[in-house]
């Protein structure tokens, strides 16, 4: 079982809906991250959060807005999506952003865009 | 930034030992880890390694690290089924920014 939970696990929405993804963590870690992961690719960093501030924008566009309203949740807000930001969107934690500090995944929302 | 290479693909027979590599270009990255993804899951991390460390051992998982040929592996032994999997080396930059290799399917055949 991971320690990070990730809701939801599916969701399919139109170019015009907004929605929310959501990453729950309780191990106490200060240090938060989104990935976006394509099919048969690595993930790519979207963004990361240390002790609740924005620490790295990996020039995402402005459709995907991070927020961390604690330090064990970490939402990601969707609006106005295109079809090709259709994939597996991934949390993970670390005890605090720096060298040496493993981070542990979720399981991911995978995300259809229609 | 860094690149990241791995061999896209690795069949072997259950009991077999399996050895999955991983090459690097930036030889900066402190720690180098090797996380695990099953079908429909998100990344599992199988362990890690300090980068002035030659090996490390965890049951049946041992990581070699090469650092003059910036080269890294897994070798899983007595390979099993569930050990099924896509599996990445990543290296870790500024800000323990990961950068994951391009990931190897590891296949176990009975």
């Amino acid at each position: 079982d991971t320690e990070v939970t990730q809701t939801p696990k599916h969701l399919v929405m139109g170019m015009t809906n907004k929605k929310s993804l959501k990453c729950e963590q309780h191990m106490g870690h200060r240090a938060m991250y989104w990935y976006k992961q394509k099919a048969k690719k690595p993930p790519e960093l979207m963004f990361v959060y240390s002790y609740e501030k924005l620490s790295i924008n990996e020039s995402v566009p402005s459709r995907f807005s991070p927020e961390c309203p604690n330090s064990s949740l970490l939402n990601l807000h969707l609006h106005a999506l295109q079809p090709e930001d259709s994939a597996l969107y991934l949390c993970a934690s670390s005890q605090i952003q720096g060298e040496g500090q493993p981070q542990h995944f979720g399981d991911g929302t995978r995300l259809s865009i229609l | 930034g860094e690149d990241v290479e791995q061999s896209l693909f690795l069949s072997v027979r259950e009991g077999d030992s399996s050895v999955i590599n991983c090459t690097y270009t930036d030889s900066s990255s402190t720690y180098l880890y090797w996380y695990k993804q099953e079908p429909g899951a998100g990344l599992q991390l199988l362990t890690y390694i300090f980068s002035n460390m030659d090996m490390k051992q965890d049951q049946r998982l041992t990581v070699l690290l090469n650092k003059k040929d910036k080269h890294l592996s897994l070798r899983i032994a007595d390979t099993q089924t569930g050990d099924s999997a896509i599996y990445f080396c990543a290296g870790t930059g500024g800000g323990n920014k990961l950068t994951f290799g391009t990931g190897t399917q590891l296949k176990v055949e009975l």
